[in-house]
């Protein structure tokens, strides 16, 4: 099994809006509505971001939400702060085992 | 507070084996599915294993299978990673997390870097 793809990087100015996707196939994202969103700032561990395609977990902001249109899934982040600046990744449930995305590195101008 | 501590990684030569163990509190640690991710260096994340909240249940990513064994010790709180037959390609921080369900990953730990070099 291949990973999910991510564009490998995107970057957007401080307020703007930025939307990353993650393409997977039918046998995935385009299976189940089991794809997840992880944060992850250098040197640290992973943090969810989605779940579910589209749910946050408490604490995580608003600014953050995900969705999915056939076989690709997206997270768009609004109000791009500094913060955000990390590497993001998608996973989806694929039966076993678990498919994260190749990463997406969000860099902010 | 959830919290997971991992321990036991290091440098090993090819071939040998390693135990890493995933300390847990804050959380009923006997109920839950528990998962282990690692991250090669430079490189993005892999799903490894995870375990049925009783132990009785077990998958593997194909890359580890006959070699890497997932289990627990809910007496004591505590995840392990078994890893035998250890391989350059092993190299990677591993990770050990919750996993509520299907791909949802909730709570991490810091890490804990393997490097398999000769």
């Amino acid at each position: 099994q291949s990973a999910l793809t991510q564009p490998a990087s995107v970057s957007g100015s401080p307020g703007q809006s930025i939307t990353i996707s993650c393409t997977g196939t039918s046998s995935d994202i385009g299976r189940y509505n089991y794809v997840s969103w992880y944060q992850q700032h250098p040197g640290k561990a992973p943090k969810l971001m989605i779940f579910d395609v589209s749910d946050r977990p408490s604490g995580v902001s608003d600014r953050f939400s995900g969705s999915k249109s056939g076989n690709t899934a997206s997270l768009s982040i609004s109000g791009l702060q500094a913060e955000d600046e990390a590497d993001y990744y998608c996973c989806s449930y694929t039966g076993t085992p678990y498919m994260f995305g190749g990463g997406t590195k969000v860099t902010v101008l | 507070e959830v919290q997971l501590v991992e321990s036991g990684g290091g440098l090993v030569q090819p071939g040998v084996s390693l135990r890493l163990s995933c300390a847990a509190s804050g959380f009923t640690f006997s109920s839950s599915w528990m998962t282990w991710v690692r991250q090669a260096p430079g490189k993005g994340l892999e799903w490894v294993a995870n375990i049925k909240p009783g132990g009785d249940g077990k998958d593997y990513v194909d890359s580890v299978k006959g070699r890497f064994t997932i289990s627990r010790d809910n007496a004591k709180n505590l995840l392990f990673l078994q890893m035998n037959s250890l391989r350059a390609e092993d190299t990677a921080v591993y990770y050990c997390a919750t996993d509520s369900h299907y791909s949802t990953f909730d709570y991490w730990g810091q890490g804990t870097l393997v490097s398999v070099s000769s």
